[in-house]
């Protein structure tokens, strides 16, 4: 079955602290990958997608297919990064996202 | 350019009644995507339509339903309400119908059943 796991529901982290927010699925089929965010009062967003191999605000994540993970990470965090964040994969085809159950990223002064 | 819009932003209903709930995409995109954030169950697939046709849906009831005008605009109707339908509903839209274009969010309507 396909799944998305966000492990930790909460994260805290002090400003200028690194930052990874952990993502594993379960796909059978080729995955493609995205972490979108929400911050507060705005709509959910797309942050960055595997395929793009960019980094958004600081941002990076890198597929690695043999522990079927796509973590989030930042090596400086910064206040405005507090929000939540999840991990969604897209089912071929069928075009649905399969969303994590989110985590929520606040960062400390 | 203009965002996804979604009508009305909050609709209060009373258990068996019917909720509608609309969804304009970005100009240019073809297909909508419905989606439900139920408090404790996460964003949830609902529903895709692309070019007017009913391409996907999620595990879900018949009661939701929902249709796409010829001008890519997309209703969402949920019959026979229940109290477990109180949710936030999102809808997307992408510019066609690959997995590689990015699905891109309204606002949400949040529907409370009473």
């Amino acid at each position: 079955a396909q799944r998305v796991t966000q492990p930790e529901k909460l994260l805290s982290v002090f400003k200028g602290a690194p930052v990874e927010l952990k993502c594993n699925y379960s796909y059978s089929g080729s995955p493609e990958l995205f972490w979108y965010v929400q911050y507060s009062r705005q709509r959910l967003q797309l942050l960055l997608r595997h395929i793009s191999r960019e980094s958004i605000k600081g941002f990076t994540a890198d597929l690695n297919k043999g522990e079927t993970s796509f973590h989030l990470k930042k090596p400086f965090a910064q206040e405005e990064d507090s929000a939540m964040y999840y991990c969604a994969l897209i089912i071929q085809g069928a075009q649905k996202l399969v969303f994590g159950q989110g985590t929520r990223l606040t960062i400390n002064p | 350019e203009a965002g996804v819009t979604q009508s009305p932003t909050h609709l209060i209903k009373t258990r068996g009644q019917q909720a509608t709930l609309r969804c304009s995409p970005i100009s240019g995109h073809t297909s909508v995507y419905w989606y439900q954030q139920a408090l404790g169950l996460g964003l949830q697939f609902l529903l895709w339509y692309d070019e007017g046709e009913e391409r996907n849906r999620g595990n879900f009831p018949p009661r939701f339903s929902g249709r796409q005008f010829p001008n890519y605009s997309s209703e969402l109707n949920v019959n026979a309400l229940e109290l477990e339908d109180s949710a936030l509903y999102l809808c997307a839209s992408s510019l066609r119908n690959r997995a590689q274009e990015t699905q891109y969010f309204g606002p949400g309507t949040r529907l409370l059943v009473l």
